[in-house]
């Protein structure tokens, strides 16, 4: 079955960039996607990529995406207080709407 | 404006009692969907629905009963064989969007505390 897993816990400086990974194991994923969560709230979704692309940007946000290895990261440029959240990578796979979703990464930027 | 509402937003609940978390959307979706949130355990499917008056188990069914009587409405009853019920609850409504590309739409969140 898919699983997909991220590291817990990551912390920048803020000005610096910063770098959330994950990785999945469904070699069938279609879609992958980057939710962020911020407290008390659902999640809004940032970004997604395609399974035959490399990689998408969208302003601050890089998404690359290592296909052989099955690799996923967010990269945030400049980053702010206001990222400060809980970053899931979703994938889609097999088919159907059904996404499955990793462990979430703590974001907490400083000053 | 369009959305998902979940209700209410904290949830108090005796043990060995039921409790039914709302969710409704506006979106005209057809798929719904709930997840629990545990902390270190990412998003874990309970139900979902793709189509009124029909729905079915997740990851996580046990302890939990659904029902998709209308399209922009999927409760979910926390029954008392729920043995770990405290956490927090997120639904969503998933549409395919133009690309083929999936994207879910989630509500605010139910915190649910046993006490």
């Amino acid at each position: 079955g898919e699983d997909v897993e991220q590291s817990l816990f990551l912390s920048v400086r803020e000005g610096d960039s910063s770098v959330i990974n994950c990785t999945y194991t469904d070699s069938s994923s279609t879609y992958l996607y980057w939710y962020k969560q911020e407290p008390g709230a659902g999640l809004q979704l940032l970004t997604y990529i395609f399974s035959n692309m490399d990689m998408k940007q969208d302003q601050r946000l890089t998404v690359l995406l290592n296909k052989k290895d099955k690799h996923l990261s967010l990269r945030i440029a400049d980053t702010q207080t206001g990222d400060s959240a809980i970053y899931f990578c979703a994938e889609e796979a097999g088919g159907g709407n059904k996404l499955t979703f990793g462990t979430g990464t703590q974001l907490k930027v400083e000053l | 404006d369009g959305g998902i509402t979940q209700s209410p937003k904290y949830l108090f609940r005796k043990e060995g009692q039921n409790v039914t978390l709302s969710c409704e959307q506006n979106l005209n979706h057809d798929a719904m969907y709930w997840y629990r949130q545990d902390p270190g355990q990412g998003l874990r499917l309970i139900y979902y629905s793709q189509i009124v008056n029909d729905f079915q188990k997740g990851d996580i069914a046990e302890g939990y009963s659904v029902s998709r009587e209308k399209k922009e409405s999927f409760p979910l009853t926390v029954t008392s064989a729920q043995k770990n019920p405290t956490a927090f609850y997120l639904c969503a409504s998933i549409v395919q969007g133009g690309n083929l590309d999936t994207e879910a739409f989630f509500g605010q969140g139910t915190r649910l505390t046993v006490v």
